[in-house]
């Protein structure tokens, strides 16, 4: 089946650092998703990406569409205690019932 | 909030019993979904459907049924729940092709 690979699968850093997570797959996806998972709480729609090669900024949220669409990356710029949590990517198939394939979620942790 | 109502939100019950696992929209809208979440695994879609009594498998759909009656509800039903089948499960609702929003889980134990 399809998969996503999404690296790191945790990162241990300094509040006010920048952070970087991507995603690959072996498929072609229509759109790509960004979530943030809080402890307790479903997943919460950071930023979708559509087209191809498109960049989309939400605040200190950076997020790529791969040229091949086949990877993501999400960066954060000078991180701040309440970033942590479990972020997803995840591709969205469009002929599929608007079926998601989730990577493996990367856990930040944040140090004051 | 994505008017995504999970109940119950915490279960803890024994092999061979029967689960259901309600979810409840107020968004009016047509495509629902239910995945489960394990360590390492992300989320993996159990079921969804497309509109009333419209229902599809995902990619772990053994072990699982679902009936949609009405346009708000979304049932999961364990007919005879395993210890494999311990997890979070997420409710969440979409219109197609665009990403979907999540309820707040509930998670189940089975002893």
């Amino acid at each position: 089946g399809q998969q996503l690979n999404q690296s790191p699968q945790s990162m241990f850093i300094q509040e006010g650092e920048d952070v970087s997570m991507n995603c690959t797959s072996s498929s072609i996806f229509n759109t790509w998703l960004w979530y943030k998972q809080d402890p307790g709480e479903g997943p919460v729609l950071l930023i979708a990406l559509y087209k191809a090669g498109e960049l989309t900024s939400n605040g200190r949220l950076t997020a790529q569409f791969g040229i091949t669409r086949k990877d993501s990356f999400l960066n954060i710029s000078a991180s701040i205690p309440s970033d942590v949590g479990i972020y997803f990517c995840a591709g969205l198939i469009y002929n599929q019932g608007g079926k998601l394939i989730f990577g493996q979620g990367t856990e930040l942790s944040v140090k004051p | 909030d994505a008017g995504i109502t999970q109940s119950p939100r915490h279960k803890v019950t024994e092999t061979g019993t029967p689960v259901t696992l309600r979810c409840h929209q107020t968004e009016n809208h047509r495509y629902m979904y239910w995945y489960r979440q394990d360590p390492g695994h992300g989320l993996r879609l159990i079921h969804y459907s497309y509109g009333v009594k419209d229902t599809d498998k995902g990619e772990v759909s053994d072990g699982y049924s679902v009936s949609r009656s009405k346009t708000e509800d979304f049932l999961l039903t364990l007919e005879s729940a395993t210890s494999s089948q311990t997890s979070v499960y997420f409710c969440a609702i979409g219109q197609p092709n665009q990403p979907q929003h999540f309820g707040d889980g509930t998670r189940l134990s089975i002893l």
